[in-house]
């Protein structure tokens, strides 16, 4: 069984500054993929960056990077130059191989809210 | 926009009555699925389609059931609703289909209140 642990229901960062989500996660497949996904007030669920885990690159996409530490189950999100837009319910999500049909596995979600 | 809509976008209902609720796609991918989110507990699969009847369940699929006529509806019933039931309601569908991967793009969910 795959679990996805995201231990930080709400963060705050202010305008400018970076902010780090902390996800870990737990599975016994090798091949794998995780992502961090975005839920804005308006609800819809916005893909926001991927990893794969045989990369041993982190992924980034824009001000939005990842820090990938496989031995230790950990994939947390940074987020630079925080803007309003980015206040958002961010998910982490886990993919993992084999027989799994592509079902994803979520964490809890972080709330992060953006001070002006 | 991953071409995915879903019906209706919000339901009142009353314990006890059924309820469907639908996602329809475009783009003809073969993977649908089905979360429910609730505070807490972040999106819970409840059942998934890999094809046309071709269905099976998640981790939360108690009092659900589902059905694929065509690739492009994929229908969620609650067959007596409860109000354990109040939740939102995403469809997700997957793009890459059987090759590695795996992220999922959703539709814009269905939030159900059942009284």
């Amino acid at each position: 069984a795959q679990t996805v642990t995201q231990s930080q229901p709400e963060m705050s960062v202010q305008e400018a500054e970076t902010v780090t989500l902390s996800c870990t996660y737990d599975t016994s497949e090798s091949d794998y993929y995780l992502f961090w996904y975005k839920q804005p007030p308006s609800r819809q669920m916005i893909l926001v960056i991927r990893q794969e885990a045989y990369k041993q690159q982190n992924a980034t996409e824009n001000r939005f990077s990842v820090n990938f530490q496989k031995a230790a189950k950990s994939f947390s999100l940074k987020i630079s130059d925080s803007q309003l837009g980015d206040a958002a319910m961010y998910f982490c999500a886990l993919y993992a191989g084999g027989t799994s049909y592509g079902k994803l596995t979520f964490g809890q979600g972080t709330i992060l809210t953006v001070h002006p | 926009d991953a071409g995915i809509t879903q019906s209706p976008r919000h339901k009142v209902t009353e314990t006890g009555t059924p309820v469907t609720l639908r996602c329809h796609q475009t783009e003809n991918h073969r993977y649908m699925y089905w979360y429910r989110q609730d505070p807490g507990h972040g999106l819970r699969l409840i059942h998934y389609s890999y094809g046309v009847k071709d269905t099976d369940k998640g981790e939360v699929s108690d009092g659900y059931s589902v059905s694929r006529s065509k690739t492009e509806d994929f229908l969620l019933t609650l067959e007596s609703a409860t109000s354990s039931q109040t939740s939102v309601y995403f469809c997700a569908i997957r793009p890459l289909g059987d090759l590695p991967g795996g992220e999922q793009y959703f539709g814009p969910g269905t939030r159900l209140t059942v009284t």
